[in-house]
């Protein structure tokens, strides 16, 4: 099945600074890379997703980068915010059925 | 819309009790999804519904674990007998899907069982 890693497992940064989160995936055929945010005590909030035939999407200050060759992708926050502290997943699925998730990457936004 | 909704919001029950959570998915959406979070396991995906059809479950733990869907508006998942390490966060998620691929989640059931 598909394997997901995410790195890095913490990530602290000062607010206004960018934040870059990694993602690698094993199963050439997924094709829908979606990113999710999940505050304490609440359930994940989709951020942004893409889907293979892209190689890259920006909603604001935030964008996702898709290597299909590399099989990596990668979520980018610019200008960051102490609202930005999360805990951030990344996953990978073939035509949105089961979602293989990566094991989160805890990030937080320094004032 | 409301978003998905999920009962009981926390539940705490003793080693051998039945356990029954409740969703209900956004309103038009198609497909279902149950997940279980842990520290240890992360987020995993129990069992998943196409118009109220269950379509993989390979991801249920053992028997202990059952879910139904009677309709489009309601699922349930329950754990009977429960056993402590069934302790963890348990979401559902809907998505509307055929093409449309992203998944919503609900707030999630977080379960202690003592």
């Amino acid at each position: 099945g598909e394997n997901v890693e995410q790195h890095p497992s913490t990530l602290s940064v000062q607010e206004g600074d960018s934040a870059v989160i990694k993602c690698t995936y094993s199963d050439s055929a997924s094709n829908y890379f979606p990113w999710y945010k999940q505050e304490l005590g609440k359930g994940p909030q989709l951020i942004i997703d893409i889907r293979s035939n892209v190689g890259e999407k920006k909603d604001q200050r935030i964008a996702v980068t898709l290597n299909k060759t590399a099989k990596h992708f990668s979520l980018h926050i610019t200008e960051t915010q102490p609202e930005d502290s999360a805990v951030y997943f990344c996953a990978a699925s073939i035509s949105g059925n089961q979602f293989y998730f990566g094991t989160g990457t805890s990030l937080t936004v320094i004032p | 819309d409301a978003g998905v909704i999920q009962s009981p919001r926390h539940e705490v029950t003793e080693m051998g009790q039945e356990v029954t959570l409740r969703c209900k998915p956004i309103s038009g959406h198609n497909s279902l999804f149950w997940y279980r979070q842990t520290m240890m396991r992360g987020l995993e995906l129990l069992i998943y519904f196409n118009n109220n059809v269950p379509i993989d479950d390979s991801g249920m733990p053992e028997d202990r674990f059952s879910a139904k869907m009677p309709n489009a508006s309601f699922s349930t998942l329950k754990i009977q007998p429960s056993e402590p390490r069934d302790s963890a966060v348990y979401f559902c998620a809907s998505s509307p899907g055929g093409k449309t691929y992203e998944q919503y989640f609900g707030p999630g059931t977080r379960l202690t069982v003592t």
